[in-house]
């Protein structure tokens, strides 16, 4: 069964660059659509994007060209980068995917989530 | 304000049923069968517990199901358990750029 664990920094400052990886344990990242969700406290979920392992993207226009998301197959890992960063972007960010059909649109399996703090 | 609408809250008794509605548009919810449903506890990961409308992941209990009617998707959950306090997320693909869109969340209490 796959895993997914979300690492990198708590704490960003505003105008600065978020960047989360996650790693995928307990299966391949081969033949699969890799996703990050997002969720402001107190609020509802946010689909940020996804990669697909031949590192093809696609991305939520709301985040206004400040995404990208990128693939490491040899590393087993994908990665998330806002740039420009504000109040607005602290959340607990989500990596996501399935792996019982190969689809973008629903996710069956959730990293933990990690929190981040858009603060000086 | 989120592209599917949920009701903000339900509630009902153990041992009952309820039921979620999650309305979209023609250009979502209403025009493909990529409509999922999460259930998400305080502190927590989200949980798929349908998916492709109506479909049960391996392990969710026969208690949840999922429906389509028009532009509206439902959940139901019938011998309401305490353990089912939580908030319910639905989420649709779109032909719209977003691509995936999530409703606003409903928080099942259980009286």
């Amino acid at each position: 069964q796959v895993q997914l664990q979300e690492s990198g920094p708590e704490l960003v400052k505003p105008s600065e660059t978020l960047s989360l990886t996650c790693s995928v344990s307990g299966g391949s990242i081969n033949n699969y659509y890799w996703s990050w969700i997002r969720q402001p406290p107190g609020k509802g979920l946010e689909w940020i994007g996804y990669v697909y392992y031949s590192g093809r993207t696609n991305y939520n226009p709301s985040l206004k060209g400040r995404v990208t998301i990128s693939v490491d197959t040899s590393k087993s890992q994908f990665s998330l980068k806002v740039t420009s960063v504000t109040a607005a972007d602290t959340a607990v960010y989500y990596c996501a995917t399935r792996t019982t059909l190969i689809t973008p649109y629903d996710f069956e399996i959730w990293g933990q989530g990690t929190m981040v703090t858009v603060s000086s | 304000q989120s592209a599917l609408t949920q009701p903000a809250s339900v509630s009902g008794s153990p041992g009952q049923s309820i039921t979620i509605s999650c309305t979209g548009t023609s250009s979502d919810v209403g025009g493909y069968n990529y409509v999922s449903w999460y259930q998400q506890h305080p502190g927590k990961a989200p949980k798929v517990i349908i998916y492709e409308v109506s479909n049960r992941p391996s392990g969710v209990f026969n208690r949840f199901s999922g429906s389509k009617s028009g532009n509206t998707a439902s959940l139901t959950i019938s011998g309401l358990q305490a353990e089912d306090e939580a908030d319910y997320y639905c989420s649709s693909y779109t032909t719209s750029s977003t691509l995936v869109v999530f409703g606003g969340g409903t928080k099942l209490t259980v009286l």
